[in-house]
């Protein structure tokens, strides 16, 4: 059971270059984030999608876009990365939508992105 | 604005005591609280969680209290070991998606 797996896990970009993070989950959950983890800051929200078909912000969306791909999928995209990236990204999911009174969080192992 | 502080970055404990993390917030009344573990490189995962109308839960060595009159969650860990070194990170619950804390760094020392 892989639960959320994030490709890559290390990447290094020049300023100006874009990439794509890729997340899958393979646990039928509806709702999938993305956080990025720099030290002195804690987890931040960037974007996240509370079912299929819907996205929406979180706490420091500039710079970043997303897509929904289908249910298992959350790509974040970075179209011209800046060295204020450089950060370890989460993906994430949860087993239902906005609104659950749970909403225990699965992570991914973290990809780590340098931007020079 | 929504506000959540643990008190602070980095805990020491001797191995064998009971290690006690904070969880203050403060603007909102969330609804329940969770807990996580995070180890270095890894993502966070899952430990707690305690509702609005429960005052302690307990799992194995591990008790959260939830105070909602002061705005405040305590994390324990009884007879600690040198495993239960990781960061512990908090998250209230206000609206969806989960906020965090910004994690406290605790080191049992054997």
């Amino acid at each position: 059971n892989a639960g959320v797996t994030q490709t890559p896990k290390f990447q290094v970009l020049k300023t100006g270059q874009s990439m794509t993070l890729q997340c899958a989950q393979d646990m039928n959950h509806n709702s999938m984030y993305w956080y990025r983890q720099d030290p002195g800051m804690g987890l931040r929200l960037i974007y996240y999608s509370a079912s299929e078909g819907t996205t929406d912000k979180g706490e420091v969306p500039n710079g970043y876009n997303v897509s929904r791909l289908n249910k298992r999928e959350f790509s974040l995209r970075l179209e011209s990365a800046a060295p204020s990236q450089t950060s370890v990204y989460f993906c994430a999911s949860s087993e239902r939508g906005a609104g659950t009174l749970t909403g225990e969080l699965f992570f991914g192992e973290g990809s780590r992105l340098t931007v020079l | 604005s929504q506000k959540i502080e643990q008190n602070s970055e980095a805990l020491n404990i001797q191995e064998g005591k009971t290690a006690t993390l904070t969880c203050n917030y403060t603007n909102y009344s969330p609804a329940y609280l969770q807990w996580y573990r995070q180890d270095p490189g890894r993502g966070p995962v899952f430990l707690l969680l305690i509702r609005e109308n429960e005052k302690e839960k307990r799992k194995e060595r591990l008790k959260v209290t939830f105070d909602t009159t002061l705005k405040q969650s305590l994390f324990h860990i009884t007879a600690s070991q040198p495993a239960d070194s990781a960061t512990y990170l908090c998250a209230p619950r206000i609206n969806t998606p989960l906020v965090f804390g910004k994690g406290t760094r605790l080191s049992v020392i054997a």
